[in-house]
């Protein structure tokens, strides 16, 4: 079965690069997905990668994907105060006609002034 | 523009009772899911609705109703809520079937005592 991993917790200082790590099971997966939480609220996609790119940068934040390994990593750059929040990888894959996601457990953010 | 709108925000309900958890959205959007998110699990896929009349199963169905006579609202019912059903529960809607592109709510955190 489908399966997403990530570590619960990351704590860096402003001003300085974050990377959050993500790793999944299904190798079928065609989209992989960073989704950004902030306290109190829903998720907010922050961006996405077509299963068949390593890389995608967009502005402050760059995604790799390494197919082989099933690894996902999102890094941004010069962290602010403001990023603080829970990350979600999120991986997707054909079921039927509609493509089913699976999140992962979600990785909280702390920003250090 | 409203985008997905969850009420209520904040529920307690009695063991056995019954509910139903509103979401609309006014984006036109024929995808609909819901979500219940736990301490460490991540998001699970509870019901999604691929247009109005067509709903499915998620990972997560037992004890909980959909149905989606419009494309704009897609209610989830509790039928006899239990204790194992606290939870902050999430709708989302996309625009495609690429399901993780999606809108996320507000959340209602609903807690069954």
């Amino acid at each position: 079965g489908e399966d997403v991993e990530q570590s619960l917790f990351l704590s860096v200082r402003e001003g300085d690069s974050s990377v959050i790590n993500c790793t999944y099971t299904d190798s079928s997966s065609t989209y992989l997905y960073w989704y950004k939480q902030e306290p109190g609220a829903g998720l907010q996609l922050l961006t996405y990668i077509f299963s068949n790119m390593d890389m995608k940068q967009d502005q402050r934040l760059t995604v790799l994907l390494n197919k082989k390994d099933k690894h996902l990593s999102l890094r941004i750059a010069d962290t602010q105060t403001g990023d603080s929040a829970i990350y979600f990888c999120a991986e997707s894959m054909d079921s039927g006609g509609y493509q089913k996601v699976t999140f992962g457990t979600g990785t909280k953010l702390q920003v250090i002034p | 523009n409203a985008g997905v709108t969850q009420t209520p925000k904040f529920q307690v309900l009695k063991t056995g009772q019954s509910m139903t958890l509103q979401c609309a959205q006014d984006m036109n959007h024929e995808y609909m899911s819901w979500y219940r998110q736990d301490p460490g699990m991540g998001l699970r896929l509870i019901h999604y609705s691929v247009g109005a009349g067509i709903t499915d199963q998620g990972e997560v169905p037992n004890g909980y109703n959909v149905s989606r006579s419009t494309t704009e609202d897609f209610p989830l019912r509790l039928l006899s809520a239990a204790p194992s059903q606290t939870s902050v529960y999430f709708c989302a809607s996309s625009y495609s079937s690429r399901g993780a592109e999606a809108f996320f709510g507000q959340g209602t955190r609903l807690t069954v005592v």
